[in-house]
């Protein structure tokens, strides 16, 4: 059984251009949700996905989405990039039955500097 | 926005003692979670503690609820130089999926 995988684990972008960061899903488990985790802090909640569509969203504006993909895998894409998205970016998979019921396994996270 | 704090930030104790961190929070909750996160990586998840639950132990961790005080504690025994980490309290509701994040604790075990 593989565990969540994220990449690329480092990435350094400019201010205004755009990234995509990819996450494979725990073997079995098809809902994933990503967060943000500024250093110092907790992670915060940027959104979920569930057979492809966003099924919950944190409060992050609309330059930040996402896609699901059949195999359950997922993207994270921001747009004009800010200094203040520099961050480690997690993503963590469940079961949808689970909802808040069950644990979640994250991934190991990208680290993004925008510069 | 956090939901709680965890307290103290920082602890520093010599391996073999035990640890004591603790979690507030401000809103009802179905469950209550605790992570580690070595070196600002991924998030390992430790132990789950539903609210009609008091408390619950895995090995050296014991979790306490306190549902009327919104707060939770995590004790860790016999401690050891690879629980050196950050942990991390999320509190959850059935009904939603988003967890909700504490600060986190820094924990180091000095040898």
């Amino acid at each position: 059984e593989t565990g969540v995988t994220q990449s690329p684990t480092h990435l350094i972008k400019t201010r205004g251009q755009q990234v995509t960061l990819r996450c494979s899903s725990q073997s079995g488990h098809n809902t994933v949700s990503w967060y943000q985790q500024a250093l110092g802090q907790g992670p915060q909640f940027i959104f979920q996905y569930y057979r492809e569509e966003e099924n919950g969203r944190g409060n992050f504006p609309p330059r930040f989405s996402g896609l699901q993909f059949p195999n359950y895998s997922s993207e994270l894409n921001v747009n004009a990039l800010e200094l203040d998205d520099s961050a480690l970016y997690l993503c963590a998979s469940s079961l949808e039955v689970s909802r808040g019921r069950l644990p979640y396994t994250f991934g190991s996270g990208t680290r993004l500097t925008v510069v | 926005s956090q939901q709680g704090e965890e307290d103290p930030q920082a602890l520093s104790i010599q391996e073999g003692e035990n640890a004591t961190m603790n979690c507030s929070y401000k809103t009802s909750i179905n469950n209550l979670q605790w992570y580690r996160q070595n070196s600002g990586r991924g998030l390992v998840h430790l132990i789950l503690i539903r609210s009609n639950e008091r408390e619950k132990h895995s090995g050296r961790l014991r979790v306490t609820l306190d549902t009327s005080k919104k707060s939770s504690s995590l004790l860790i025994t016999a401690s050891r130089a690879a629980d050196t980490a950050s942990y991390f309290c999320a509190t959850g509701l059935d009904s939603n999926y988003q967890l909700i994040w504490g600060a986190g604790t820094k924990l180091i075990i000095k040898p």
